[in-house]
C-alpha cells in the first residue's frame, strides 16, 4: 500500500527566504508523485509531478521537488518565496488502486 | 476552458436534514471523483466514476451516502440524514482517462451542519 508523510503542519518563512516543505512516502512499486497547492476557499491544483525520467522536477511559480528514491522523498522547494505564495501545500502518490493518496499537508506562511 | 464548476458553495443545514451537492467537470474528463476534506486534513476520495459507472465507492458510508453520474457528465452527491460529523468541504474533480493523479479540482461546498 501507498502513503506519504508530510512533516510540519505548519512552516513559516520571510519574503525572499529559500522554502522548503518535505514530503516522505511509501510505495512498494515505482511511485508517480504530486504536489498540490490549495489557496483559502478554492480547489486543489497541480504543482508538479513526478513520474519517470529526470528526478527535479520543475513547476508552476518557481517551484521544483526532487525525487530521491535511496531517502523515499519528494521534498517541495523554492529559491525566494512570494507572499503569494502564503497557501496549503499536499504532497500525494499516486496509488496501485488507480487513486491518489494525499499527505495531511502544510500550510505556508509568509512573513513580511 | 472553464474549469470544474461546483454548487453550492456554502450550505447550512440542521442534522437529519438532506442535502445535495452538485458537479459540472471539465468537458471531455470522463473520470469524476467526489472527495472529502476535513479541517486540517487531506482530501479523502469517497467515490470515482468512469463516465457513468462507479469503479471505486469503497470509501462512500452507503447507510446515508448516495452518488450519482447520469449521461457520465454531470454528478449529484447525497447524504440523508445528515449528521454533525458530516461538517466538511466536498471536493469534485475530473480527470482524463489515463491521467495517472493528475486531476482538476472544483472549489468546493463547504458544508455546516448544526
Amino acid at each position: 500500500a501507498q502513503s506519504v508523510t508530510q512533516l510540519g503542519s505548519h512552516v513559516s518563512v520571510s519574503e525572499g527566504a529559500l522554502v522548503l516543505l518535505r514530503c516522505n512516502y511509501s510505495s512498494s512499486v515505482p511511485p508517480y508523485l504530486f504536489w498540490y497547492v490549495q489557496y483559502p476557499n478554492q480547489g486543489l491544483q497541480l504543482l508538479l509531478k513526478y513520474t519517470t525520467g529526470a528526478t527535479l522536477v520543475k513547476g508552476i511559480n518557481g517551484f521544483e521537488a526532487e525525487f530521491k528514491k535511496s531517502e523515499t522523498s519528494f521534498h517541495l522547494t523554492k529559491p525566494s518565496a512570494h507572499m503569494s505564495d502564503a497557501a496549503e501545500y499536499f504532497c500525494a502518490v499516486y496509488s496501485s488502486a488507480s487513486k491518489i493518496i494525499f499527505g495531511s499537508g502544510t500550510r505556508l506562511s509568509i512573513r513580511p | 476552458e472553464a474549469g470544474v464548476v461546483q454548487s453550492p458553495r456554502y450550505k447550512i443545514i440542521e442534522k437529519k436534514q438532506p442535502v445535495a451537492f452538485w458537479c459540472n467537470p471539465i468537458s471531455g474528463h470522463n473520470t469524476l471523483y467526489w472527495y472529502l476534506q476535513n479541517l486540517g486534513q487531506g482530501p479523502e476520495l469517497l467515490i470515482r466514476y468512469e463516465n457513468e459507472e462507479a469503479v471505486d465507492d469503497s470509501q462512500l458510508p452507503k447507510d446515508r451516502f448516495s452518488a450519482e453520474r447520469l449521461k457520465g457528465v454531470d454528478s449529484t452527491l447525497k447524504i440523508q440524514p445528515a449528521e454533525l460529523g458530516d461538517s466538511a468541504v466536498y471536493l469534485c474533480a475530473s480527470s482524463l482517462a489515463g491521467s495517472q493523479g493528475e486531476q482538476y479540482f472544483g472549489p468546493g461546498t463547504r458544508l455546516t451542519v448544526t
